[in-house]
């Protein structure tokens, strides 16, 4: 139940295409759910998080979108660029446990 | 404000030592987190240590283990090394309540 499911494992989009990751988890305690951005020789850094009390939140060419009936989430890149490509990781944790439970990852690579 | 640093960043070993990683987190960064992350592979939750005290562990033996100091300041340490802990070893900081980790570059290990 404390999984975090994350799909699909690799992508490649042609760039100005949209690039779309899904998440889906099991725990209904979990109310904070971010996306982080790594790229090679780097830790990862978030990149745009949601709570459940909206369904998406929007930053740039980013957007989350959260069904919270489906358990599901998600991460748009609208207009992907050749720099979009990296590895995004999904995640979740509760208010009790600040622990994040982790997506496996998602290989992007956006060709020019 | 300083981000997160890992010493050192590059580290090369041989079965059966041991060793140990250090990380310093951001200013004010009371919990330290630890991760595991092998190629093609996704966060390994190692442990997470709030005040010095060890909040969350991994699933994973105990020949790893860790502490806080009571600068925040956090060590990993990984006893009677095998060639499947090679792998970059990533620590990351938070200010809780708020969620949002901060990674640092990683250690880079080695064992051969």
């Amino acid at each position: 139940q404390q999984q975090v499911k994350q799909s699909p494992q690799s992508l490649i989009v042609q760039k100005g295409g949209i690039s779309i990751i899904n998440c889906a988890y099991e725990n209904t305690a979990f109310d904070y759910f971010p996306w982080y951005q790594q790229f090679p020789g780097k830790g990862p850094a978030l990149l745009i998080a949601i709570r459940p009390d909206v369904s998406e939140k929007k930053e740039g060419r980013f957007t989350i979108s959260f069904n919270k009936s489906a358990k599901q989430f998600s991460l748009h890149i609208m207009d992907s660029q050749p720099g979009d490509s990296a590895t995004y990781f999904c995640a979740a944790s509760d208010r009790s446990n600040y622990q994040l439970i982790w997506g496996a990852g998602t290989k992007l690579i956006i060709k020019p | 404000k300083a981000g997160v640093t890992q010493t050192p960043r590059y580290l090369i070993k041989t079965r059966g030592q041991q060793v140990t990683l250090s990380c310093s987190p951001i200013s004010g960064h009371r919990s330290v987190s630890w991760y595991q992350q092998t190629p093609g592979q996704g966060l390994q939750f190692l442990f997470e240590y709030f005040s010095e005290t060890q909040r969350n562990k991994g699933n994973f033996p105990g020949r790893f283990s860790g502490r806080q100091f009571s600068n925040s300041r956090s060590e990993m340490n990984v006893s009677t090394l095998e060639l499947g802990d090679s792998a970059l070893y990533l620590c990351a900081s938070s200010f809780p309540p708020h969620n949002e980790q901060f990674f640092g570059p990683g250690t880079r290990l080695t064992v051969l």
